[in-house]
């Protein structure tokens, strides 16, 4: 089973700043990795796939970079509307399909 | 709009049954792989199951192996979770997700999710 490890837990930053979020996989996903944002009380929702695709109705600033086992979503300039937390997710090798434990983005 | 909405999610005690389902509107299920992923209270996300786009084959993760069934009725357009033998453990929202791509699994768009306590 590949181990997805997001880093850090919890990332507190204002709005306009930039944020940089980590998934490390226990062994080479290649690009197969996905990124959720999951606000309070909803479901989660799609931000990225394969790495650095971005899905329909992403905004711009959301970007994600990575291949192998280092991972990174990258937010430009927070908006309010962004503190959420984020999940990773793999496909590379499966079943089973496995997510990291998430990052808390929280308002600072 | 694309829409999948789950339902059936209830108070079962340990031991008991249960069947969610998830409805889809504004997409057509036949041409997509399928999933349950679900969230224990204040956890992670956790994938549950997936089945192919027309049945033939399915994916569980180990703790709901011989419990959990997955299945599909493309003509209703809709997604099923039989779940048995329910455990404490199994308490979670439980959301049903499309993957649009073929055996590409990712999920895209999620339901709303529907609550499954097991308690006695």
């Amino acid at each position: 089973e590949i181990v997805l490890t997001q880093s850090p837990a919890t990332l507190s930053l204002s709005p306009g700043e930039g944020a940089t979020l980590s998934c490390r996989a226990s062994q080479s996903i290649s690009s197969y990795l996905a990124w959720y944002q999951q606000k309070p009380g909803q479901a989660p929702r799609l931000l990225i796939y394969d790495a650095s695709n971005r899905a329909t109705g992403i905004p711009a600033r959301f970007s994600g970079s990575g291949s192998g086992t280092d991972f990174t979503l990258t937010i430009s300039s927070l908006e309010p509307e962004d503190f959420a937390v984020y999940y990773c997710q793999q496909r590379s090798s499966w079943p089973p399909i496995t997510f990291g434990q998430g990052t808390r983005l929280e308002i600072k | 709009e694309v829409q999948l909405v789950e339902s059936g999610g209830d108070l079962v005690h340990p031991g008991g049954s249960l069947r969610l389902s998830c409805a889809a509107s504004g997409l057509t299920l036949r041409n997509c792989w399928m999933n349950w992923v679900r969230q224990a209270p204040g956890k992670g996300l956790e994938w549950v199951a997936t089945i192919h786009q027309d049945g033939s084959d399915k994916y569980y993760v180990d703790s709901v192996k011989g419990r959990f069934t997955i299945s599909r009725d493309n003509a209703k357009n809709s997604l099923y979770l039989q779940m048995n033998s329910l455990r404490a453990e199994d308490t979670a929202v439980y959301y049903c997700a499309r993957s649009p791509n073929g055996a590409n699994i990712w999920f895209d768009p999620w339901g709303q999710g529907t609550l499954v306590i097991v308690s006695s």
